[in-house]
C-alpha cells in the first residue's frame, strides 16, 4: 500500500520569499502524484499532478513541483510567495495501474508574515 | 461547468438526531467519493459510489454511516443518531471515467452539540 509523508507540519515565510513545501511517498513503482490546497473553510483545490513524461510540473497560481525517482519525492515550490499563499497544502499519491483511492498526507500549514 | 456542489456547507445537530449531507459531482463525472476531515488532519476515505452502487465502502464506520447515488439526483451521506464525534468536514469528490483525478467540493462542516 502507499503512504505519504509531509514532514512539516507548519512552515513560515515572508512574502516574497521563496517556497518548498516537501513530500515523501512510498510506493513500489511509479504512482500518480498530486499537490491539493485548501485554505480556511474551503474545500481541495488541485493545484498541480504528475503521472508522467517530464519530472518538473507547473501548476496553477505560480506553483511548481518535481518528481524525483531517487528520493521518492515530490516537492511543491513557489519563487515568490503572496500573503493569499496561506492555507492548508496535501499532497496525495495515488498507486498507477487501477487504484482510485489516492493516500493523503496530513498537511503542511502555510503562513505567510508580511 | 460547475464544479462539485455540496450541501448544506454547515449543519449543526443535537445528539441523536440524523445527518444528510449532499453531494452532486462535476457534470460528466459519474464517480463520487466521500472523506471525513478532523481539526489538524489529513483527509479520511469513507467510501466511493459509482451510479446505485457502492463501489468500495471500507473507509465507512460499520455502524450509522450510510452512502448511496441515486440514478437521479445527487450522492447523500446520512449518519443516523449523531454523537459528538461525528463532528468533523465531510468532503465529496468526483472523478471522471479514468478515475485520475478527483474534484472536491467546498465541504459540509457538521457539528453536533
Amino acid at each position: 500500500a502507499q503512504s505519504v509523508t509531509q514532514p512539516d507540519i507548519h512552515i513560515t515565510v515572508s512574502e516574497g520569499a521563496s517556497l518548498e513545501l516537501r513530500c515523501n511517498y512510498s510506493y513500489g513503482a511509479t504512482p500518480y502524484l498530486f499537490w491539493y490546497v485548501q485554505s480556511p473553510g474551503q474545500g481541495l483545490q488541485l493545484l498541480l499532478k504528475y503521472f508522467s513524461g517530464d519530472t518538473l510540473v507547473q501548476g496553477i497560481k505560480g506553483f511548481e513541483a518535481e518528481f524525483k525517482r531517487s528520493q521518492s519525492s515530490f516537492n511543491l515550490r513557489k519563487p515568490s510567495v503572496h500573503w493569499s499563499d496561506a492555507a492548508e497544502y496535501f499532497c496525495a499519491v495515488l498507486a498507477s495501474g487501477g487504484s482510485y483511492i489516492p493516500t493523503f498526507g496530513r498537511g503542511t500549514s502555510l503562513i505567510v508574515h508580511p | 461547468n460547475a464544479g462539485v456542489m455540496q450541501n448544506p456547507r454547515h449543519l449543526v445537530r443535537r445528539r441523536g438526531q440524523e445527518a444528510r449531507l449532499r453531494c452532486s459531482p462535476m457534470k460528466g463525472h459519474s464517480h463520487v467519493y466521500w472523506y471525513r476531515q478532523l481539526p489538524e488532519e489529513g483527509l479520511k476515505f469513507m467510501v466511493y459510489l459509482q451510479k446505485e452502487n457502492i463501489i468500495d465502502e471500507s473507509g465507512m464506520p460499520k455502524e450509522r454511516f450510510s452512502a448511496e447515488f441515486p440514478k437521479e439526483g445527487p450522492s447523500i451521506l446520512r449518519i443516523q443518531q449523531v454523537v459528538r464525534g461525528d463532528s468533523a468536514a465531510y468532503f465529496c469528490a468526483s472523478s471522471p471515467d479514468n478515475q485520475e483525478t478527483q474534484y472536491f467540493g467546498p465541504g459540509t462542516r457538521l457539528l453536533v452539540l
